[in-house]
């Protein structure tokens, strides 16, 4: 069983266009995140949801918004693509420990056209 | 402010020669210091993590990591490395204290073993 999951793994779309990107983890906690991955590899935090609770919202445009519509489903959906927003975007969730390590999903892989 | 950095960005050794990855971080407080791999294609998976007690912590696939608080280092080290650990490494730090698990990353190194 997968532990954290993420849909769809590829997504190609034109500049403009509106889109989704869904995530469930089977793990039982509380804390999810989205990491965004950039063409160089570098991971950023985007957003943290705790039991459907908006904790972290990092400097990210509006055309952004997560939405937990309950403690094992983080999706992400997304305005009016840009170029920039080409990207690996990867869910994430926590362990309930002062120490929690973070499981990570397998990526979904945006390219804007 | 808050960050971790890698300092090498692509490492490119033989099999079976040793591996050390450095890694640095700037962060006001106790910290919890990570390393996760990306194998090529897939997510990130955690090697080995540090909280508390012994600073020498090993991980999984004979890899292991030092963390020396004096110099706010944390290298990962294996002594023998083999072609399957061709992946991306990253160093990530957290606060131990209002955890809210927010993981701060380094820039990544890739490793290519040649076989």
């Amino acid at each position: 069983d997968t532990a954290v999951s993420q849909t769809p793994k590829y997504l190609v779309t034109q500049m403009g266009n509106d889109k989704s990107i869904k995530c469930e983890q089977n793990l039982g906690h509380d804390t999810m995140y989205w990491y965004k991955q950039d063409s160089k590899k570098f991971l950023k935090i985007m957003f943290s949801y705790n039991n459907k609770e908006l904790i972290i919202n990092e400097t990210v445009p509006n055309r952004f918004s997560p939405k937990s519509p309950d403690k094992a489903h983080l999706n992400l959906h997304i305005n009016s693509l840009e170029l920039g927003d080409s990207a690996v975007y990867f869910c994430a969730s926590r362990e309930e420990s002062v120490t929690g390590e973070l499981f990570f999903g397998e990526g979904s892989r945006l390219t804007v056209l | 402010a808050q960050s971790v950095s890698q300092h090498n960005h692509h490492v490119i050794l033989s099999e079976a020669a040793s591996l050390e990855l450095g890694c640095n971080y700037s962060y006001g407080g106790t910290v919890n210091l990570f390393w996760y791999v990306q194998y090529p294609g897939q997510h990130l998976q955690l090697l080995l993590k540090y909280f508390s007690g012994d600073p020498l912590v090993k991980g999984i696939k004979g890899f292991e990591a030092e963390f020396i608080k004096s110099k706010f280092s944390f290298n990962l080290r294996k002594p023998s490395v083999q072609w399957s650990d061709t992946a991306e490494y990253f160093c990530a730090v957290n606060g131990r204290s209002g955890n809210t698990g927010k993981l701060i990353f380094g820039q990544g190194t890739t490793l290519q073993v040649k076989p």
